[in-house]
C-alpha cells in the first residue's frame, strides 16, 4: 500500500512569510495527525483530525497556525506569519483506528531565517 | 499526567553486539506502546506496536517487551549492524486519550563498524 505522502520535503523562508504543507494519508485512514518535531526532541502533536473534524488542537498556536482536512482525505497545515522558532520538521501521520499504530510521512523540514 | 522517559539519550556500541533500549512511563493505564525509528532528517518508521494486553512483539532482529505494572518497555536489538544506527523513540497511547501519543525524547544509537 502507498504510504503517507508529504510535500514539500524542504522549505526555507524568511520570518514573517507564510508557508503551507500538504499531506495525503493512507487510503481509508480516518485519523490524521500533524506533529512538529524540533531537533533533539520528540514529536509534539499540533492537531488531530477524525475524518474532517478536529479532535484535538490544544497545542496548535492558533494565532499563526491553521490546518484543514477537507473531504476527510488530504490535509494542509499553514503558518502565517512564520517565526524563527517554527524551524522544525513537520510530520504527518495517519491511523485506521484505535487498535492500530501510526504511519508517518517523511516530513517537511522547515527552516525560517 | 503521563510522562515518557528514554534512557540513555545516546548509546554507541560495536557492531555485532546485542543491545537493549529502555522506555519508562509514569501511568500504567495505557492502550498501547509503539517503537519508532528515525533516521537523520527523515520521518518516523514504525517498528513494533504492543497492545496493553500483550507482553512482547518480535520483528526480525527486534524484540519489544512491555511490563505495564512497572511502567517499562524495552527494545532488544540482536546482532547489531551499522545500518541500525538511528534514533529510536517510544510512544505511549494513554488509555483515556483520543489516539494521542505521549513521546519519549529518543535514544540516539550509533553502531560502530
Amino acid at each position: 500500500e502507498a504510504g503517507v505522502a508529504q510535500s514539500p520535503r524542504y522549505k526555507i523562508i524568511e520570518k514573517r512569510q507564510s508557508v503551507a504543507f500538504w499531506c495525503n494519508p493512507i487510503s481509508g485512514h480516518a485519523t490524521l495527525y500533524w506533529y512538529q518535531q524540533i531537533l533533539g526532541q520528540g514529536p509534539k502533536l499540533l492537531i488531530q483530525f477524525q475524518n474532517n473534524g478536529v479532535v484535538d488542537d490544544s497545542q496548535l498556536p492558533k494565532d499563526r497556525f491553521s490546518a484543514e482536512r477537507l473531504k476527510g482525505v488530504d490535509s494542509t497545515l499553514k503558518i502565517q506569519p512564520a517565526k524563527l522558532e517554527d524551524s522544525a520538521v513537520y510530520l504527518c501521520a495517519s491511523s485506521p483506528g484505535t487498535d492500530y499504530g501510526y504511519t508517518f510521512g517523511s516530513g517537511t523540514r522547515l527552516t525560517v531565517v | 499526567k503521563q510522562e515518557v522517559t528514554q534512557i540513555p539519550a545516546a548509546l554507541s556500541v560495536p557492531e555485532g553486539e546485542n543491545l537493549v533500549l529502555n522506555c519508562s512511563f509514569t501511568d500504567s493505564a495505557i492502550y498501547n506502546l509503539q517503537w519508532f525509528r528515525q533516521d537523520p532528517g527523515k520521518g518516523l518508521t514504525s517498528l513494533l506496536l504492543i497492545q496493553s494486553s500483550q507482553r512482547e512483539q518480535t520483528s526480525g532482529r527486534l524484540n519489544a517487551s512491555l511490563d505495564k505494572s512497572s511502567g517499562r518497555s524495552t527494545l532488544y536489538i540482536a546482532a547489531s549492524q551499522p545500518g541500525d544506527s538511528a534514533t529510536y523513540l517510544c510512544a505511549v497511547r494513554p488509555g483515556d486519550s483520543n489516539y494521542q501519543l505521549i513521546w519519549g525524547a529518543g535514544t540516539k544509537l550509533i553502531i560502530k563498524p
